[in-house]
Formats: structure tokens, sequence, C-alpha cells
């Protein structure tokens, strides 16, 4: 199975808003609503910031706000924080039972 | 709150098997509803999904790694174990324990635990 396709960076001024894509195929992303992302700091274990497409979790901010249109999903976060820098990744169930990751983007917030 | 605590050696030879286990607290694993999961990401690069169990023992695996892997789970103490057989340096990675419910998210994750393949 090919990893989700993420941009390698992406960078935003505080306050301002970004969106980080995720393209997969109709085999995963699109034959499903089972998309995940996760915000990882460095040295730090992956946290959960959005599940199936668009839910938020307790206690994620309501800056972060997942979509999904045919075969890629996106993660959008308004009002940048210093804060929301790290790196984030992508997940989605496929058609073979399994799960596949995106590459990662790296946000910068300048 | 369910919490989840990777335990192992530190260092592995190549060609050798690499062990790993998962201790749950906090649940119980035999409760069904949930798959139990590793995944690994070596130094400076990114997440990979090694493949996941249900209690029951039904389990699934990453294409790429599925002929060297096996996951396994003991109810009686609670906890999930992974094996990836004839290591090499490519699999030097902090490897994370995660439980995954039925709509395939990852949460909670253990803090991770490095492993290095060397001699």
């Amino acid at each position: 199975q090919s990893a989700l396709t993420q941009p390698a960076s992406v960078s935003g001024s505080p306050g301002q808003s970004i969106t980080i894509s995720c393209t997969g195929t109709s085999s995963d992303i699109g034959g499903y609503n089972y998309v995940s992302w996760y915000q990882q700091h460095p040295g730090k274990a992956p946290k959960l910031m959005i599940y199936e497409v668009s839910n938020r979790p307790s206690g994620v901010s309501n800056r972060f706000s997942g979509s999904k249109s045919g075969n890629t999903a996106s993660l959008t976060i308004s009002g940048l924080q210093a804060e929301d820098e790290a790196d984030y990744y992508c997940s989605s169930y496929t058609s073979s039972s399994t799960l596949v990751f995106g590459g990662g983007t790296k946000l910068t917030v300048l | 709150q369910v919490q989840l605590q990777e335990s192992g050696p530190g260092l592995v030879k190549p060609s050798q098997t690499l062990s790993l286990t998962c201790a749950v607290s906090g649940g119980s694993i035999s409760s069904g509803g949930y798959y139990w999961s590793w995944i690994r990401q070596p130094p400076g690069k990114g997440l990979e999904w090694i493949g996941y169990i249900y209690y029951s023992g039904s389990s699934y695996y990453n294409p790429s790694l599925k002929s060297r892997v096996t996951i396994s789970v003991d109810t009686s103490k609670n906890q999930f174990s992974l094996k990836l057989s004839s290591v090499t340096a490519a699999d030097t990675a902090v490897y994370y324990c995660a439980r995954v419910p039925p709509t395939r998210w990852f949460d909670p994750w253990g803090q991770g635990t490095l492993v290095t393949v060397s001699s």
C-alpha cells in the first residue's frame, strides 16, 4: 500500500489560517469516512486531533477542523498560534482492512 | 482512562528478532470493541503503521512488513506484543503502541520506545 500524499511543509503567520491536504485513492480516503489527523511535537508521541474526517476529540481546540472531498482530506487550522508549530499526519482505513499514514507535514508558524 | 506503556530491549543485533510488549492499564483488552496497534517512526522520518490485533486474535499487518511481523495478545496479562524478525538497521525506530476503535483512529498512544538495530 502506498502512503497518503501530504505536502512536506506549510507555513503561516500568527492569526492566519492554513490547510494541509492529504491525498489518497478510492480504496482508502475516497472509500471510507475513516480519516484521522495527528499532531506531533518533537520528541513526543502523536496526539489525535481529528477523527472520522471532521470530529474533534474532547479537549482539542475548535480552531482545528477537518473535511473531505473525493480522495482528498484536509485539516484546517484557523487563528494560528505559536504552539501549533508541529508535524501533522493524516491516516486512513483501506479496503484491505489495513491502515495507512501520510508522509507528514511540517507546520512552521512564522 | 486507558494508558499504554511499551517495554522491551533498546538494542537488537542485525538478523535477530525484535520483541516489544505493550501493557494496557485502565481498561481491559478482553472487553472487546477495540483493536490494538503498533506504529513505528524511524529517526527524523514519518509514521509507519505496522499492524493491529483484536482481543480474539484476529490480526492485520502492513503488507510491506507482513512476512516478518507477528502481533499477539495476552488477555490474562492485559497486554499485546510485537515480534519483528530478521531486523536490519532500517528497522531502527521509535515504536509506539496505540488503541484503535472500530472507525480506525489511534488514541491513546504509548510514550514510545526507541529500538536501535546495531551490532
